[in-house]
């Protein structure tokens, strides 16, 4: 199975941060990345598919890049509605694996 | 609007059966390919199981293979997931969700509410 590390776990920002969550495959999934949002007691939202391509819907101020087999989702201006846990997950290979979170804070 | 909506969940003994369903409203369902995705409470995600718009494609989990089926029924708009033989460790609230394209995997991108299954005695 092809294994997932997001880092970091934890990260505690203010509202108007740029803060950046990276997701590290443990090999090579081409662009076969998503990002989704969780909030407490709801389901997961996908943010970003194929890596770097925007959900419809969601704002502007989500992005993806990859590089190789590092993935990175970057938020450039918190909102407090961005206080969540982010979820990483791979789609080139069965089992569809996730990352294990990152769960962002309000500092 | 696209609905995915769960029901079946529920507290059920270890080394029995359940079967949940996922019906689906909003978009033409025998299009896309679904998934069965889980959540242990207060724990990360777990993909479990997809089937494609025919049913001539499936795939499971390991951790469920053998003890899991999954399903659906295009006249019916609707998913299912027949669980035996169940254990502890299943227990987790359990999402129905919709690949984004009709062809390829590239994301999930409606998922129903989900629902609760508790294994215990």
């Amino acid at each position: 199975d092809i294994q997932l590390t997001q880092s970091p776990s934890f990260l505690s920002a203010s509202v108007g941060d740029r803060v950046t969550i990276t997701c590290r495959a443990s090999q090579g999934i081409s662009s076969y990345l998503a990002w989704y949002q969780q909030k407490p007691g709801k389901a997961p939202e996908l943010l970003i598919y194929a890596a770097s391509t925007l959900q419809s819907g969601v704002p502007s101020r989500f992005s993806g890049s990859e590089s190789g087999t590092e993935f990175t989702l970057t938020i450039s201006s918190l909102q407090p509605e961005d206080f969540a846990t982010y979820y990483c997950q791979q789609l080139n290979n069965y089992p569809f694996t996730f990352g294990q979170g990152t769960r962002l804070e309000i500092k | 609007e696209v609905q995915l909506v769960e029901s079946g969940g529920g507290l059920v003994q270890p080394g029995r059966s359940l079967r949940l369903s996922c019906a689906a409203s909003g978009f033409t369902f025998d299009d896309y390919t679904m998934h069965w995705v889980r959540q242990a409470p207060g724990k990360g995600l777990e993909w479990v199981s997809c089937i494609n718009w025919n049913s001539g494609h499936i795939v499971y989990a390991d951790s469920v293979k053998g003890r899991f089926t999954i399903s659906r029924d295009n006249a019916r708009n609707s998913l299912y997931l027949q669980m035996s033989s169940l254990k502890a460790e299943d227990t987790a609230f359990y999402y129905c969700t919709k690949d984004i394209g009709v062809s390829g995997h590239r994301g999930f991108d409606y998922w129903g509410q989900g629902i609760l299954v508790t294994v215990s005695s």
